[in-house]
Parts: structure tokens; C-alpha cells; sequence
């Protein structure tokens, strides 16, 4: 299978700060990705995507950088907020029905 | 909105029984999944359907069977629980190549 991985498994940040999460994924020909945010008991919820095309895609306080060279994904959320505390994770797509998933980050922001 | 059910939030079961899970989305996608989220090991796809009546494999479909007989319902069967199938199992649904919707998830034990 494919091999989605995150560098840091845990990230705590201070309530205003910016919180990056990073992802590492192992298929070039993957053209397609996500980051999900999952709260504890819940579904994990849709964030953000990016197809391979761009390198950037912004929304609401969340970025999404793409780095094909080293096949780097990154999701910035800015003045993290204490409902910002999650895990979250990237997955990956190529041109197919199929997602591989990261074993997911934990962000606990500090009030 | 985008809505994915699962019919049971919590579920016990023993060894040996048949046990049934059950998603519905609202959406008219055509692909549909079930996954199994265990701590350090992301989420795992068991089955996909990208139609009705049309099932593919996942990356452990061994203990599972799947059933699509209408677009917005997706069926998980465990022929014979096992311990070792206690999880979370998260459906989900999406348009081809675009980002999966998830449900709420069933965590199921199985003693």
C-alpha cells in the first residue's frame, strides 16, 4: 500500500499562535490531497484539499502548501484556537476512487 | 450539507456472531467506503463501491463481506466477529476524485 506519514505525531501550540502540521507522502504520481480534522469521538471532517496543479490553497485561517520535489505536504492553521485541539491527518490520491491516510497528528492547543 | 449515517454509534457483540453496519448518505455519490481507525494504525480501507451491486477490495477485506443493493446505502458484514475486529469502522462517501464525506463512525467491541 501506499505510505502516508507525518513527522510529529503530537503538536502543542499556545491559544493565538500558528500551528503547522506536516505530512510526508511516498507516491509521485499521487495528484490529489486532503487534511482532515478528527475530534475525539467523532467523524474526521473535511478541511482543505489541493491538487497537484497548485502549491498553495488558502481558506478560512487554514493553508495547504504543496512541495512535489520532496513530496511535502503542509496545513498552517492560523491563531490556533482552543477548538482548533484535534487529530489531524493528509491523504493522499492517485487518479482513482482510492485515499491512503496519515496516521494523524495531535494538536492540543494551550489556552 | 452532506450527510453520512451509521446506524449504530456504539456496538457489543460476540465471538462468532453475525454483525451488521449499516451507512446511508444523503448525497447521491456514487463511491462509498468502510474503514476500520485503530490508535497507531490511521485509518485502513476494508471495501469500496463506486456503484451499486459493485464492490472492490480494500487493503483488508479478510473477515468482512460488503453489500450494495441502492446508491445511498453501503453494508458492512462481519460473517463471524472476532476479537481482533474490534474498532472504529468509519464510513464514507464521495464524487469520483473528490474529497470523502464521513460518518460519525460505530465503535465496535467484540468479546
Amino acid at each position: 500500500g501506499e505510505s502516508v506519514g507525518l513527522h510529529l505525531p503530537t503538536l502543542s501550540v499556545q491559544e493565538g499562535d500558528n500551528s503547522i502540521i506536516n505530512c510526508a507522502y511516498s507516491n509521485s504520481a499521487s495528484d490529489y490531497f486532503i487534511w482532515y480534522k478528527q475530534e475525539s469521538g467523532k467523524g474526521p471532517q473535511f478541511i482543505i484539499d489541493i491538487r497537484s496543479n497548485m502549491d498553495k490553497r488558502q481558506g478560512q485561517r487554514v493553508t495547504v502548501l504543496l512541495n512535489k520535489t520532496v513530496k511535502h505536504l503542509s496545513l498552517q492553521i492560523a491563531a490556533t484556537q482552543p477548538g482548533d485541539s484535534a487529530v489531524y491527518f493528509c491523504a493522499e490520491n492517485k487518479a482513482g476512487n482510492q485515499f491512503y491516510f496519515g496516521t494523524g497528528t495531535s494538536l492540543t492547543v494551550i489556552p | 450539507d452532506v450527510k453520512v449515517t451509521q446506524s449504530s454509534r456504539y456496538l457489543v457483540k460476540r465471538t462468532g456472531e453475525k454483525v451488521f453496519l449499516e451507512c446511508v448518505q444523503d448525497m447521491d455519490h456514487e463511491n462509498m467506503f468502510w474503514y476500520r481507525q485503530d490508535p497507531g494504525l490511521g485509518l485502513r480501507l476494508i471495501y469500496f463501491s463506486y456503484d451499486v451491486k459493485m464492490k472492490e477490495k480494500g487493503d483488508i477485506p479478510e473477515g468482512y463481506s460488503v453489500s450494495r443493493e441502492k446508491k445511498e446505502r453501503f453494508s458492512l458484514i462481519l460473517e463471524s466477529a472476532s476479537t481482533n475486529q474490534t474498532s472504529m469502522y468509519l464510513c464514507a462517501s464521495s464524487l469520483p476524485a473528490y474529497e470523502q464525506y464521513f460518518g460519525p463512525g460505530t465503535r465496535l467491541t467484540v468479546t
